[in-house]
């Protein structure tokens, strides 16, 4: 079955750097967009990025636009998101979800999402 | 951007009875070149992550109850959820994939009375 799994979250201080990894197995991962939300504690949902299925293309919230970065490898079915210059805002659960299309449009697998938390 | 605005933020309903909630886009998310909306709905019960109900504000995705249903065109759309179930509590949130940013709703608490 269509599954996504996210993992490289955990505490950091302001102003450092973490790296958030999502595995897709059981679809055929190149052929769709992806994108990254995000859930602070006891909020709504955010959307955070997107990605082509090709790589050749993105999209980013303004919130996080210039110190977050999401990337891929077709060939290992992963996906990245690379944040830089993170701030107490930036605390939250990180969902990756696949697209139904090559880019954008909605998303119909979830994964259950990586903790991340920003605090010195 | 396009602002998603939910209504009412939370709602208390008997078992069995009919949940509605309103979603309004400050701009239309129907797609001139396909008639599309551009409008989702997920459900997210406690602990769990986001679940796919309802796509292009109207087609029910597999596997979910026919209880769910989704309306509306253009900025205003409605999610109906008729004979609630316990299981049905839960948030519910809209979203648009018109324009980017995707933008969510704020999300309204369905609870059982």
């Amino acid at each position: 079955q269509e599954q996504v799994v996210e993992s490289g979250g955990g505490v950091v201080q302001p102003g450092g750097s973490l790296r958030l990894s999502c595995g897709a197995s059981g679809f055929t991962f190149s052929s769709y967009g992806m994108h990254w939300v995000r859930q602070r504690p006891g909020r709504g949902l955010e959307w955070v990025a997107m990605l082509r299925n090709d790589g050749g293309d993105h999209n980013y919230a303004d919130s996080v636009k210039g110190r977050f970065t999401i990337s891929r490898d077709n060939s290992k079915n992963a996906l990245f998101l690379q944040m830089h210059s993170l701030r107490s805002e930036d605390t939250a659960v990180y969902y990756c979800a696949k697209s139904v299309a090559t880019f954008g449009f909605h998303m119909d697998v979830w994964g259950k999402g990586t903790r991340v938390t920003v605090s010195s | 951007d396009i602002v998603m605005t939910q209504s009412p933020d939370s709602l208390a309903v008997s078992l069995g009875e009919r949940a509605t909630i309103n979603c309004k886009s400050s701009q239309s998310v129907l797609s001139s070149s396909n008639n599309k909306n551009y409008l989702v709905w997920y459900q997210q019960k406690a602990g769990q992550p986001p679940s796919l109900l309802i796509s292009w504000a109207s087609t029910r995705e597999s596997g979910v109850p026919d209880r769910f249903s989704g309306s509306g065109s253009g900025t205003d759309f409605t999610l109906t959820i008729n004979n609630v179930q316990a299981e049905d509590v839960a948030v519910y949130y809209c979203q648009q994939c018109h324009s980017s940013p995707l933008t969510f709703g704020g999300g309204t608490k369905v609870e059982i009375k």
